[in-house]
């Protein structure tokens, strides 16, 4: 199975902060990257589908890019209800995808 | 609007075989392309997929508990049901359903539904 890894697992910032979370795959998974958010007691919510198509609806200040094994989602101004965990997702190996662990998002 | 709902037992005794159901609106399982999956998440923890089924039947399990599980379309045609054998404390976690959606080789999950939580324990 191609393994997930996100860095940081965790992160403080404030309402309008610059924010970058990483997803690492253990092979080239070209551009089959999703990213999801989840609020607390939520189910999660497609953000970014194939590494950096916007989902409608997701405000333009989510962003994503990479490709091969490395990937980024960029909150650009960060906003109150943007905290949250977030997970990357390959489709790479479809119907055998994966989920990286997570980064979870809070205020400082 | 496309919308999923999963339900069944909130607790399962160990050993016990679990049941749950996917209800869905919006879209049929049975137009070419349409596929449902199954994702659960122990609380706390990272989500991670389980099985999904295509419209045309095909079905496809994760490689550690394929041995226990089980999907299938149900008696109606908008429900898939998932079975999970011998159930554990460990299996305790919110299980989700949800669309695959894509296009091309490209495939991402939207929409997921509220998540059911199954307790496993004595």
């Amino acid at each position: 199975d191609i393994q997930m890894t996100q860095s940081p697992s965790s992160l403080s910032a404030s309402v309008g902060d610059r924010v970058t979370i990483t997803c690492r795959a253990s092979q080239s998974i070209s551009s089959y990257l999703n990213w999801y958010q989840q609020r607390p007691g939520k189910a999660p919510k497609l953000l970014i589908y194939a590494a950096s198509s916007l989902q409608s609806g997701v405000p333009s200040r989510f962003s994503g890019s990479g490709s091969g094994t490395d990937f980024t989602l960029t909150i650009s101004s960060l906003q109150p209800e943007d905290f949250a965990t977030y997970y990357c997702q390959q489709s790479y190996s479809i119907p055998l995808v994966t989920f990286g662990p997570g980064t979870k998002v809070d205020i400082k | 609007q496309v919308t999923l709902k999963e339900s069944g037992p909130a607790l399962v005794k160990p050993t016990q075989t679990l049941t749950l159901t996917c209800t869905f609106s919006g879209f049929s399982l049975s137009t070419s392309g349409m596929r449902v999956s199954w994702i659960r998440q122990p609380p706390g923890k990272a989500l991670e997929w389980l099985a999904h089924i295509d419209w045309d039947d095909d079905k496809f399990y994760s490689t550690s508990l394929k041995t226990r599980l089980t999907i299938s379309k149900g008696t109606s045609k908008n429900q898939v049901v998932l079975t999970m054998t011998n159930m554990d404390p460990v299996d305790t976690a919110t299980y989700y359903c949800a669309r695959i959606r894509g296009y091309g080789d490209y495939n991402w999950f939207d929409p997921w539904g509220q998540g059911t939580l199954v307790t496993v324990s004595s």
